[in-house]
């Protein structure tokens, strides 16, 4: 079945930490795949999405994330969280056509 | 352009009635999702219409249905609510269908008591 797997239900790092969070996907055939993001009280705002081609995609906000299709990750990056990032993060995947699946989420939380 | 429009925006129901949420696409996009969210779970699929017919469907009981109009607008509706019901219910559109990058609504707090 069809499935996504976020590694991290809470992460709290400190301003100007790294961040990386993890994804997962069970997924047959050619799949496109997206970072979410949710903050406190708005509504879901796509942060990136891989649809082809350079596996490493960049998004707004300095974020980016890797595909890679060997270990059907796509793990989300930023090397210097603020405290502005505070939210909760969410990966999904689609088939071409097909519904979007998302993981149950990652809660970011830094501290100022 | 205006963005994805869900109302109302929170609701307060007793169990065994039945709920009537709506939304408004974005303009052009054809494409219309529903998902339910809950801490703990994330965003699960309810369904997607696609052209006023219904696509995909997720793992839900038949208590939960939809319909879309030819002017794209969806509706959401769920009988004999339950406590368990209780949740952000969420509308996304995009233009071609969920494969595709989805627009998201703020959403409807639902509340069963």
């Amino acid at each position: 079945a069809q499935s996504v797997s976020q590694h991290n239900h809470h992460v709290i790092l400190s301003e100007a930490a790294s961040l990386e969070l993890g994804c997962n996907y069970s997924y047959g055939g050619t799949v496109n795949l997206f970072w979410y993001v949710q903050y406190p009280g708005q509504h879901l705002q796509l942060l990136l999405k891989y649809f082809s081609g350079d596996p490493l995609v960049k998004g707004i906000k300095g974020f980016e994330a890797e595909f890679i299709k060997s270990k059907f990750s796509f793990n989300l990056r930023k090397p210097s969280v603020q405290w502005s990032d505070t939210a909760e993060y969410f990966c999904a995947a689609a088939n071409r056509d097909d519904k979007i699946i998302f993981g149950k989420g990652t809660r970011l939380h830094i501290l100022p | 352009k205006a963005g994805v429009t869900q109302t109302p925006r929170y609701l307060i129901k007793t169990r065994g009635q039945q709920v009537t949420l709506s939304c408004s696409p974005i303009s052009g996009h054809r494409s219309v999702s529903w998902y339910q969210q809950t801490p703990g779970q994330g965003l699960q699929f309810l369904f997607e219409y696609f052209s006023e017919t219904q696509r995909n469907k997720g793992n839900f009981p038949g208590r939960f249905s939809g319909r879309q109009f030819s002017n794209s607008r969806s509706e959401m509706n769920v009988s004999t609510l339950e406590l368990g019901d209780s949740a952000l219910y969420l509308c996304a559109s995009s233009l071609s269908g969920t494969g595709a990058r989805a627009f998201f609504g703020q959403g409807t707090r639902l509340t069963v008591v």
